[in-house]
């Protein structure tokens, strides 16, 4: 059954660090990854999804980098900013059949002004 | 194009009591997704539909029934809600199994 691992659980960090937050997953047959923000009561809005075949996807200041051998993505932030405080959330698809995306627990990220 | 929408916003049932939550989306999207989303446990498959007309059970869907009466309506049932149904339900939509979801405004559910 694949497990998808979000760490840290919590991250503060200052505004304008540059950050990365981590997404692994056991089983490596995907199809794609999907990395997610959520605000505080808010739905999910989807920032960048990475094909299997892709090693990274870039959006503005956010660069999503994929190593589906060793099952890993990351997230980097660029700049932060206090605007980027919010839960980021990964989902992987599996190759087989119907089966739902497989969503981690997310990170919490505070940007501190 | 308002995307996905799901109404009611927020609700408060007493256990035993039955309600409806009601999902929409305006992209001609064919499948269709309900989840429920506890602290510690993440989001979690409910039922999905591929279709009109066709619905799945999903990861978690003891307690809950839904149709797809129409293309662009996904509805989710509670028949005796228990307050293990206490949750944040989302709804999402997708033009195919291995395409982006996107995800309504979601229903915060209490049951008492």
């Amino acid at each position: 059954k694949q497990e998808v691992t979000q760490i840290p659980a919590a991250l503060s960090v200052p505004e304008g660090e540059n950050l990365v937050l981590n997404c692994s997953f056991t089983d490596s047959a995907i199809y794609n990854l999907q990395w997610f923000r959520q605000d505080p009561g808010k739905g999910l809005t989807s920032l960048l999804l990475i094909q299997s075949s892709q090693r990274e996807q870039t959006s503005g200041r956010l660069n999503a980098s994929l190593d589906k051998s060793s099952g890993r993505s990351t997230l980097y932030i660029a700049a932060s900013q206090p605007g980027d405080s919010a839960t980021y959330l990964c989902a992987v698809k599996m190759v087989a059949g119907n089966t739902p995306l497989v969503f981690g627990k997310g990170t919490r990220l505070s940007v501190i002004a | 194009n308002a995307g996905v929408t799901q109404t009611p916003k927020f609700r408060v049932l007493k256990t035993g009591q039955s309600m409806t939550l009601l999902c929409a989306q305006d992209m001609n999207h064919e499948y269709m997704y309900w989840y429920r989303q506890d602290p510690g446990m993440g989001l979690r498959l409910i039922h999905y539909s591929v279709g009109e007309g066709t619905t799945a059970k999903g990861e978690v869907p003891d307690g809950y029934n839904v149709s797809r009466l129409k293309k662009q309506n996904f509805l989710l049932g509670l028949e005796s809600a228990a307050p293990s149904q206490t949750s944040v339900y989302f709804c999402a939509s997708s033009s195919g199994h291995f395409y982006e979801q996107y995800f309504g405004p979601g229903t915060r559910l209490t049951v008492t």
